[in-house]
């Protein structure tokens, strides 16, 4: 069975500073990786994806993430987070063989300090 | 281009009673998904259409939740009836057929369902 572990419910950082998310996944083979951002009343929006091919992708809202299959992560970073930055992240796995539905992690909510 | 659409946002009803979630897909969009996200959990996968078929209900917690999508199009998904532990927020996502077995799902705001 997939799954998806984000190891930090909450994060705090300050605006101008780097910003990186973690997500582990467990899955068979090599799935389909997803992020999303939910900031608050909007629904859940898809900042970047991996399919296949280079290992680094890059996102909407200037974020990236890098997959690395010999540690089963795809954490998720930021150079200079923005106050709008703020919300709730989760990462995803999905898998063709699984009808591409996902398995969320928990979620990471970050917080911004001026 | 309208994204997913959900209604309503925020529904409050009782115990017992039965509450009615609609979700509006993005036009073209053969795939259709249903998923729950109760307080403090992860969100979690319901169920899957393709067009009108459902192709995993793996994910429906009991019968009580009945969903349909008519014609392929727009989706509703049932609670009848309703219980405490329904209270969450329901999301539906939409996505196109995949190409060479990718594709990604867009979603809707959400339908927060309060049960009290």
């Amino acid at each position: 069975a997939q799954s998806v572990t984000q190891p930090d419910i909450h994060i705090t950082v300050s605006e101008g500073a780097s910003l990186e998310l973690r997500c582990n996944y467990s899955y068979g083979a090599t799935p389909y990786l997803f992020w999303y951002v939910q900031s608050p009343g909007q629904g859940l929006q898809l900042l970047l994806k991996y399919f296949s091919g280079d290992t680094l992708v890059q996102g909407i809202k200037g974020f990236e993430a890098e997959f690395k299959r010999s540690q089963s992560s795809f954490n998720l970073r930021k150079p200079s987070v923005h106050w709008s930055d703020a919300a709730e992240y989760f990462c995803a796995v999905g898998a063709y063989a699984a009808g591409n539905k996902l398995t969320f992690g928990g979620g990471t909510r970050v917080l911004v300090k001026p | 281009e309208a994204g997913v659409t959900q209604f309503p946002s925020h529904s409050v009803i009782e115990k017992g009673q039965t509450v009615t979630l609609r979700c509006d897909p993005i036009s073209g969009h053969d795939n259709l998904y249903w998923y729950r996200r109760v307080m403090g959990k992860e969100i979690k996968f319901l169920l899957h259409f393709v067009k009108e078929s459902k192709q995993d209900e793996s994910g429906m917690p009991n019968n009580r939740f009945l969903a349909e999508r008519t014609g392929g199009t727009y989706s509703t998904l049932k609670v009848q009836p309703a219980e405490l532990e329904d209270s969450g927020v329901y999301f539906c996502a939409s996505s196109q057929a995949p190409q060479g077995g990718r594709t990604e799902a867009f979603f809707g705001q959400g339908t927060r369902l309060t049960v009290v």
